[in-house]
């Protein structure tokens, strides 16, 4: 079945530090992908996503390409900010009449000042 | 912009009692989602609906059932509650236009005691 696995948290870093969240997936079809981030006690939030190969999902300086070749979807960020420490999670969906998202375990990410 | 809205925020029950957990969609959605979160796990799908009607099924038990209306809005019973049941409750929402994103409440926090 389908199924995505991320790196296990916590990841510790220091303000502007570089950011990698490693995402990589199993799947029957060609599905989309997303991050999702979750801050502390609310909701999920949809960070970025893809849609197919070789597409770049981008927001808030974060970064993640759809690479069939691997099946990885990992995340990046030139410089992390103390705001961007949150749990953030991978997913893939196929959209349609079972557009449910399947998702990784979350990361927890802190950054320091 | 208006949000998939959820209620209530926080519900504490007692073993083997009922609880209704409601979600608003966001306008013109038509279909909605739920998922459950245990502490520190990631979500799991439970069940989703496209026009009032049930359009996939997860690892929903048989003791929850959920329905969607003719306002679009859903609700989440759960009966013969158990400890385990304690967790964070998401809905999500998406528009048959929304390219596969949904776009989650901020969650219903049921505590069983």
């Amino acid at each position: 079945g389908d199924s995505v696995t991320q790196m296990e948290g916590p990841v510790t870093l220091s303000e502007e530090a570089f950011l990698t969240i490693n995402c990589t997936y199993t799947a029957t079809g060609y599905p989309s992908l997303f991050w999702y981030v979750q801050y502390p006690g609310e909701g999920l939030q949809l960070l970025l996503k893809a849609t197919k190969a070789d597409d770049k999902g981008s927001n808030k300086g974060f970064e993640a390409t759809y690479r069939k070749e691997t099946t990885s979807f990992h995340l990046e960020k030139g410089s992390v900010q103390v705001s961007d420490s949150a749990v953030y999670f991978c997913a893939l969906s196929y959209g349609g009449a079972t557009n449910k998202l399947i998702f990784g375990t979350g990361t927890l990410l802190a950054v320091q000042p | 912009a208006a949000g998939v809205i959820q209620s209530p925020r926080h519900l504490i029950k007692e073993k083997r009692e009922t609880a209704t957990l409601k979600c608003y969609p966001i306008p013109r959605h038509d279909t909605v989602y739920w998922y459950q979160q245990g502490p520190g796990q990631d979500p799991q799908f439970l069940i989703s609906f496209y026009e009032k009607m049930q359009s996939d099924k997860g690892s929903i038990p048989d003791r929850f059932s959920a329905q969607q209306f003719s306002d679009y809005h859903s609700e989440l019973n759960m009966s013969s509650l158990e400890l385990g049941d304690s967790a964070l409750y998401f809905c999500a929402s998406s528009s048959p236009t929304g390219a596969n994103v949904l776009t989650f409440g901020a969650g219903s926090r049921l505590t069983v005691l």
